[in-house]
């Protein structure tokens, strides 16, 4: 089965700080691709990165990078410099072809970031 | 480049009524998926759409629950005889094929 596991239902940091949301993933597949996206308030999906099963470089957007470990099915999140803006709920998703192309989400972490 | 849209962005039925839900894909993008999410939960998965050709429909309640993704138009999601367990946020996303998905703001259904 195709599976994602967020294990922190929230967390907060304070600003200007690092944090970060981990998220465990099981497949069989060995072609994939990662993303985590930010649901603020407004309650919009928003991509925050996202990362190719076949890099080994971990991606990065700016204050947000990756820690991609293929072996163990680890994808964490890595926020630095916290800002209030990046209070959100954070889901962790990966993306395989078997037959169409299918999403899994997690569950979501909240992270509140405090001033 | 206009993102995807979602329209109506709130919707209030009565039990018993349809709703209907359109999303109209980013600009170039043929593929279309629907998700539910419940309040303090995650995505969950309920169909994916091609023009005119639903792909995966696992997610998809068997009954009252319809889409569809026609050749010209927006993609719409039919719920009939709504229910107060059919209150929801339903979001659509649409993508290229094999690439990021790109959601839409969401339609906030509430069932009275």
């Amino acid at each position: 089965a195709q599976t994602v596991t967020q294990s922190q239902p929230e967390m907060s940091v304070q600003e200007a700080e690092t944090v970060t949301l981990s998220c465990t993933y099981d497949t069989s597949e060995s072609n994939y691709y990662l993303f985590w996206y930010k649901q603020p308030p407004s309650r919009q999906m928003i991509l925050v990165i996202r990362q190719e099963a076949y890099k080994q470089q971990n991606a990065t957007e700016n204050r947000f990078s990756v820690n991609f470990q293929k072996a163990a099915k680890s994808f964490s999140l890595k926020i630095s410099d916290s800002q209030l803006g990046d209070t959100a709920m954070y889901f962790c998703a990966f993306m395989i072809y078997s037959g169409t192309y299918k999403y899994i989400f997690g569950t979501g972490t909240r992270l509140k970031v405090l001033a | 480049n206009a993102g995807v849209m979602q329209n109506p962005r709130h919707l209030v039925r009565r039990r018993g009524q349809e709703a209907r839900l359109r999303c109209s894909p980013m600009k170039g993008h043929s593929h279309v998926y629907w998700y539910r999410q419940l309040p303090e939960e995650g995505l969950k998965f309920m169909v994916y759409l091609q023009k005119e050709n639903i792909i995966d429909e696992s997610g998809m309640p068997k009954e009252r629950f319809s889409a569809e993704f026609p050749k010209e138009g927006p993609s719409i999601l039919r719920i009939q005889q709504v229910v107060r367990g059919d209150s929801a946020a339903y979001f659509c996303a649409s993508s290229l094929p094999s690439n990021t998905q790109y959601f839409g703001p969401g339609t906030r259904l509430t069932v009275l």
